[in-house]
């Protein structure tokens, strides 16, 4: 199994809604890794988890609230979004924070914030 | 920080070769990383190099030079479906290279 996988796909929510969004992999990968993409751009990096500890916060606003319950699973927790957060949410996870391991992603969530 | 530059955008023929160049500047080094990603799906991983030279994969190479802070992607025999976004990635040193940082990625059209 060399899949991340992602849920829901697509979600739209209103700014005064709590949604989380779910990531799960079965690789034995010790990083999982929270990206933000928007249109035309690249992901760029929100969290980092290593070894089910929060390591790297990439000053993500306290709207957005990362969990890992489990070395399989991430969590993205999301309260009180404006329109301005809608992007696709892409999760993804590597062998460990080390230096020349490739990421692996998931298809993605596309948020839309209304 | 890291600076990475790409092309914006680049257009080809199918069958044709094309060549996506990355420039990259960083306090520190430990591989390059390319990346595909076809329009609302997942980056998917092609290619990473840590040393100098061309490493071949199929119709895919990547070509990397640390000196002069260069690497290129080269597709040939390409097909439509190699229509898509291409993204150079290295990781940042001041994370202890947890950090994975994208280049702008170049858009690539492959035409008829």
């Amino acid at each position: 199994d060399t899949e991340v996988t992602q849920t829901p796909k697509h979600l739209v929510m209103g700014m005064t809604n709590k949604k989380s969004l779910k990531c799960e992999q079965h690789m034995g990968h010790r990083a999982m890794y929270w990206y933000k993409q928007k249109a035309k751009k690249p992901p760029e990096l929100m969290f980092v988890y290593s070894y089910e500890k929060l390591s790297i916060n990439e000053s993500v606003p306290s709207r957005f609230s990362p969990e890992c319950p489990n070395s399989s699973l991430l969590n993205l927790h999301l309260h009180a979004l404006q329109p301005e957060d809608s992007a696709l949410y892409l999760c993804a996870s590597s062998q460990d924070q080390g230096r020349n391991t490739e990421a692996f992603f998931g298809q993605g969530t596309r948020l839309t914030v209304v | 920080g890291q600076n990475i530059d790409q092309p914006t955008e680049m257009t080809a023929t199918e069958g044709a070769i094309v060549q996506i160049n990355c420039t990259y500047q960083t306090s520190g080094f430990n591989g390059l990383f390319w990346y595909q990603q076809h329009a609302g799906e997942a980056p998917t991983f092609l290619s990473y190099n840590v040393l100098d030279g061309l490493e071949e994969k199929g119709r895919f190479s990547s070509f990397l030079s640390r000196s002069k802070g260069y690497s290129y992607l080269l597709l040939k025999e390409l097909q439509m479906k190699d229509s898509a976004s291409y993204l150079c990635a290295v990781r940042d040193p001041n994370t202890g290279f947890q950090k994975l940082v994208f280049g702008t990625g170049t858009r690539l059209l492959v035409s008829p």
